[in-house]
């Protein structure tokens, strides 16, 4: 069974700090995912990977880097958190065959708040 | 890049009816279509998923179309019970850009 573990469920962290959010997959998997969850918004892109070390810009990637130096393991980092950053942040790994997309698994999601 | 439009935003039914939830994309190249249900408080999961090479498929209570000329696809629940309430996102997918371009939402709620 695939499992997307993010390190925390909850944060609360004030403007300004510098912020990490890890995940860790056990399936081996290739790509991974940062999404950012908000009401009426859906899952909006922050940065994929798709391999270590490499890294792509997703549609909201400002205000976000993201470090990927073992392949089981992906970090999305806030350099200066902001009030609109409170979010709810999912993480998601798949499997790259290389022909066709796989179904991309979800960890449990980190909530996010900044004061 | 994709662009995936799902509607309705919100969905409400009766138990025992059907729901319908419908999704276009823009990119031609898009050839994965996967649908997500999200309970409260967890996480989302795969429900079903179609590719470009298959008009349709079915598990059980739920089915997937696809229309490649419209560029469109919808979920179908039929006989809905209580514990299908949840958020319930479409996705499209190339097998080159390795992205998910996920819909942004319904909200279905299955009243007893």
């Amino acid at each position: 069974d695939v499992k997307v573990t993010q390190s925390s469920r909850y944060l609360v962290k004030r403007t300004g700090e510098k912020v990490f959010l890890e995940c860790v997959q056990d399936m081996d998997h290739e790509n991974m995912f940062w999404y950012r969850q908000d009401p009426g918004l859906g899952l909006r892109l922050i940065y994929f990977s798709y391999d270590v070390k490499m890294k792509e810009k997703g549609d909201i990637p400002e205000g976000y880097s993201v470090s990927r130096e073992k392949k089981e393991r992906f970090s999305l980092i806030l350099e200066s958190a902001s009030t609109n950053q409170t979010s709810m942040y999912l993480c998601a790994s798949s499997l790259s065959t290389g022909t066709a997309n796989t179904e991309a698994f979800f960890g449990q999601g980190t909530r996010l708040t900044v004061v | 890049g994709e662009n995936v439009e799902q509607h309705p935003s919100t969905l409400s039914v009766q138990e025992g009816d059907s729901a319908v939830i419908k999704c276009t994309y823009s990119d031609s190249a898009s050839n994965y279509f996967p649908w997500y249900k999200q309970e409260l408080g967890k996480r989302p999961q795969l429900i079903i998923d179609i590719r470009s090479n298959v008009g349709e498929k079915k598990d059980q209570r739920i089915a997937v179309t696809l229309n490649k000329t419209a560029k469109h696809f919808s979920l179908h629940i039929t006989e809905t019970q209580p514990e299908d309430s949840a958020v319930y996102f479409c996705a499209a997918s190339t097998n080159t850009g390795n992205q998910f371009y996920f819909g942004t939402g319904t909200s279905l709620t299955v009243i007893p």
